[in-house]
């Protein structure tokens, strides 16, 4: 069975502070994918990152980096200088080998001006 | 690339009718699709999985009388609630896969049921 834990349900920082968001992962597979999603109010999901399970390297782009430590089955997502715009849901999610995407429950990041 | 829509972006209607919604994909041809719901301040829940010409494939406790799933071709997914009362009012998310698994995730039908 696959799991996805955020375990923040919601984050309120102040523009231009950083803000890091967990997650924590649960599978058998030896092969699976994790993803971060934004969801502003509109409702659209929009797609931020994916990493597969062989591919340990922190990757940066722009403001967001991820942390992958498949030692602690963790995938932690950071805002850095946070600005107003980045207030939305955030999912992370994984997928494994039966092609479904398991969602974890979401962390409201609330930035003010 | 890679864009998904879904019509209608929201709809009402009244309790007992039914409501059918549209997810297609536009440039490219989506081998599987699948239907999530959310509920106000919740996740996504995966609903049901299609693929094209085959009958869904839903997931433990959804009706399947209830959410009628047709995948008619590889760019369109139909999702009919059928005799929809209050509690089916979420927002419906669709989403389409390629040969290489990766999802495409569409805008979400908010339905409210009246």
């Amino acid at each position: 069975a696959q799991k996805v834990t955020q375990a923040q349900t919601e984050i309120s920082v102040v523009e231009k502070e950083d803000v890091t968001l967990d997650c924590v992962y649960e599978t058998r597979d030896t092969t699976y994918y994790l993803f971060w999603y934004k969801q502003p109010p509109s409702g659209e999901l929009v797609f931020l990152i994916r990493r597969n399970s062989f591919d340990e390297q922190n990757e940066i782009s722009g403001r967001y980096s991820w942390n992958f430590q498949k030692s602690t089955s963790s995938f932690n997502f950071t805002i850095t200088a946070s600005q107003v715009v980045d207030s939305a849901v955030y999912f992370c999610a994984l997928r494994s080998n039966d092609y479904k995407l398991s969602f974890g429950a979401g962390t409201t990041v609330t930035v003010r001006a | 690339g890679a864009v998904v829509s879904q019509h209608p972006s929201w709809v009402i209607c009244k309790s007992g009718t039914s409501v059918k919604i549209e997810c297609r994909s536009l440039d490219f041809q989506a081998t599987t699709m699948f239907w999530y719901r959310q509920f106000p301040k919740q996740s996504l829940m995966l609903m049901a999985t299609s693929n094209e010409g085959s009958k869904a494939t839903y997931e433990q406790g959804v009706e399947k009388d209830k959410f009628l799933i047709n995948h008619a071709s590889l760019t369109l997914s139909t999702l009919t609630v059928t005799s929809a009362h209050p509690e089916d009012s979420s927002f419906y998310i669709c989403s389409a896969g390629t040969f290489s698994y990766e999802q495409y995730f569409g805008p979400g039908t908010r339905l409210t049921v009246t």
